[in-house]
């Protein structure tokens, strides 16, 4: 495979259920990304890990918590979420962070809590 | 604060040319990106404008006037297929990227 891979591609959960968000890039890239997605507003960063240390948490909820073991994956793990936590997660790699170069994104994993 | 503003929707039709502006206010800029996001899939990269002036790419084009906090993606020959959403991204004095919401392009027959 090749580019930016995230499973699962849907995922309905209960409030108080735990599961877990996989990217995976395959591009040599040092640099991954969490993102939001909602409807009609603009991608919120949630996450970024250069080299795979976490360098930027934009003050999202401790009920998301990322993990990357390596350069090439990250999981964002989710617990006791809410409703308005629905939205769709899109995961990004590039080069490293804060360089010229563009991001690459992966299919995203359209989340629905109930 | 910083934001970028571009238009929620728009319609145009097969064949014809349209022009989907942005203007930003970030602290301080390091390029703006042009990116095409169809429905249920990734945002995909269009362009990358750092200097002013108009990068041309095929069917697409995209301006920038840093003087004025502006930008344009201009599709022509417009395809079926163009319908999309595409988003404007610049990249702040901190090398942050800051998004617009998306301009979603209906295309008509």
């Amino acid at each position: 495979e090749t580019g930016v891979t995230q499973t699962p591609r849907h995922l309905v959960m209960g409030m108080t259920n735990k599961k877990s968000l996989k990217c995976e890039q395959h591009l040599g890239h040092n640099a991954m990304y969490w993102y939001k997605q909602s409807a009609k507003k603009p991608l919120e960063l949630m996450f970024v890990y250069n080299f795979k240390e976490q360098t930027e948490n934009n003050s999202v909820p401790s009920r998301f918590s990322p993990e990357c073991p390596n350069s090439s994956h990250l999981f964002l793990h989710l617990h006791t979420l809410q409703p308005e936590d629905s939205a769709l997660y899109l995961c990004a790699s590039s080069p490293r962070e804060g360089d010229q170069e563009t991001q690459y994104f992966g299919p995203g994993t359209r989340l629905l809590v109930l | 604060g910083q934001n970028i503003d571009q238009p929620t929707e728009m319609t145009a039709t097969e064949g014809a040319i349209v022009q989907i502006n942005c203007t930003y206010q970030t602290s301080g800029f390091n390029g703006l990106f042009w990116y095409q996001q169809h429905a249920g899939e990734a945002p995909t990269f269009l362009s990358y404008n750092v200097l002013d002036g108009l990068e041309e790419k095929g069917r697409f084009s995209s301006f920038l006037s840093r003087s004025k906090g502006y930008s344009y993606l201009l599709l022509k020959e417009l395809q079926m297929k163009d319908s999309a959403s595409y988003l404007c991204a610049v990249r702040n004095s901190n090398y942050q990227l800051i998004w617009g919401a998306g301009t979603k392009l209906i295309i008509k027959p």
